[in-house]
């Protein structure tokens, strides 16, 4: 089936640096979304994004969160400054429709903040 | 706020016999759909059953599932657990009436199948 694609599938950095995570959804998808799984813990949303915007976001999407996806390339999530809290595995996913339409995920990026 | 619960945190099955995962919901949502997505080692979430009809059974590689509102229930079946089904499993609720297609997820249960 389709795939979504992340990249890097782990990433290591220290606490106040900017990281930028990856994800190349389903090529004809419209809508995108960033889920957070901090260890031992379900997966909750952080964002969806459509046509160039945020849709809605969580409480979970703080301020020194942000995302994009410049000219249908990479949808991205940059944290900037990171925090040790931040340190997680974040999954994206793509869909084309909001409605019954199935989620598609990527395989996560394991996100640790030192 | 909305939630959904996955009761059994660990599960391990003999190959053959029937397995159950429970998934039990609570929402202020007026129109929903359920998801069971499963996770295998270093793989992607992937759906493996949905279902927005109440009392409906759905069905989908041997497993399946009916959404009950009046329980407030969406548990997973299946009759003859396979070695291959060992995997991550989560419930997962979604809002189709609103604009952010958020799906909140349970907390996930861990099947073992053991011959």
């Amino acid at each position: 089936g389709p795939k979504v694609l992340q990249i890097p599938s782990h990433q290591i950095i220290d606490m106040g640096q900017m990281v930028t995570l990856n994800c190349d959804p389903v090529s004809n998808h419209l809508y995108f979304y960033w889920y957070k799984q901090i260890l031992g813990q379900q997966m909750e949303f952080l964002v969806n994004f459509y046509n160039g915007k945020v849709m809605e976001k969580s409480k979970l999407f703080k301020d020194q969160f942000s995302v994009e996806r410049p000219d249908g390339s990479y949808f991205t999530l940059k944290i900037q400054p990171t925090a040790l809290e931040d340190s997680a595995v974040y999954f994206c996913a793509s869909s084309l429709k909001l409605d019954y339409a199935e989620q598609f995920f990527g395989p996560g990026t394991r996100l640790t903040v030192l | 706020g909305d939630s959904v619960t996955q009761t059994e945190g660990l599960v391990t099955v003999t190959e053959g016999l029937p397995v159950k995962l429970n998934c039990t919901y609570q929402t202020t949502y007026l129109t929903i759909a359920f998801f069971w997505y499963v996770q295998y080692l270093n793989e992607a979430p992937q759906v493996l059953l949905r279902s927005s009809t109440d009392n409906k059974r759905t069905e989908h590689q041997g497993f399946h599932a009916t959404l009950h509102k009046s329980s407030s229930s969406f548990h997973l079946q299946k009759s003859s657990a396979q070695l291959s089904d060992s995997a991550l499993y989560y419930c997962a609720l979604k809002d189709t009436g609103g604009l952010s297609g958020k799906l909140t997820f349970g907390e996930g249960t861990q099947v073992t199948v053991i011959s």
